[in-house]
């Protein structure tokens, strides 16, 4: 039973360039979520996706940075022309979807994305 | 508002136990995590504690919950060097219909022989 996986590892992108962050939650869940997690502090929450639908993107930029959760395939996060201040991990976590809020987030591994 | 505090760092020592000491701030929180962080990886969910319940026990591991006073602690019984990693307190916040988690900054965790 796999848990959340996310790919790549690692990215490497120049000033400008697009960056794509990839999930793929835990079998038998439905909702993702991802964080961002700067050098030496916690994780902020960015967005809840459920499938085809973001539920909450309360932590999102509001340019540059965006995700969805189509039908079939991976989450996907995307920031467009990123600058050197969006070098960080990018985690993913994936929950399932069952009757009560709040239900415990599985993480994945993350993406550590570096701007040159 | 919705805020999660923990101190930076704690060194004990090999064989000791950790208390690991959290505070957080929105009362409508449901369950409320431990997270384990080591370098270089991912989150690995230790334990989790419903926002009723006060104490959780699970091998080393035991949780308390001060409801009143929004205080969440981990103790780690024997202390090994594997236990040398980042921890992670957060409390989940549910809204009308989303679910967020909210981290502390994370207790850095080292071990003395």
């Amino acid at each position: 039973n796999a848990g959340v996986m996310q790919n790549p590892r690692h990215l490497v992108r120049r000033r400008g360039q697009e960056a794509r962050l990839r999930c793929s939650p835990m079998k038998g869940h439905s909702h993702v979520y991802w964080y961002r997690q700067l050098p030496e502090e916690g994780l902020k929450f960015m967005v809840y996706l459920q499938k085809e639908n973001i539920i909450d993107e309360s932590g999102m930029p509001k340019e540059r940075f965006s995700a969805e959760f189509p039908k079939e395939g991976p989450s996907i996060l995307r920031i467009q022309q990123v600058v050197r201040g969006d070098s960080a991990a990018y985690f993913c976590a994936s929950s399932p979807e069952v009757e009560g809020l709040g239900q415990p987030q599985h993480f994945g591994d993350g993406t550590r994305l570096s701007i040159l | 508002g919705e805020d999660v505090e923990q101190s930076l760092f704690l060194s004990v020592r090999e064989g000791d136990s950790s208390v690991i000491n959290c505070t957080y701030t929105d009362s409508s929180s449901t369950y409320l995590y431990w997270y384990k962080q080591e370098p270089g990886a991912g989150l690995q969910l230790l334990t989790y504690i419903f926002s009723n319940m006060d104490m959780k026990q699970d091998q080393r591991l035991t949780v308390l919950l001060n409801k009143k006073d929004k205080h969440l602690s981990l103790r780690i019984a024997d202390t090994q060097t594997g236990d040398s990693a980042i921890y992670f307190c957060a409390e989940s916040i549910v809204g009308s219909s989303a679910s967020k988690i909210i981290f502390g900054s994370g207790t850095r965790l080292s071990i003395r022989p």
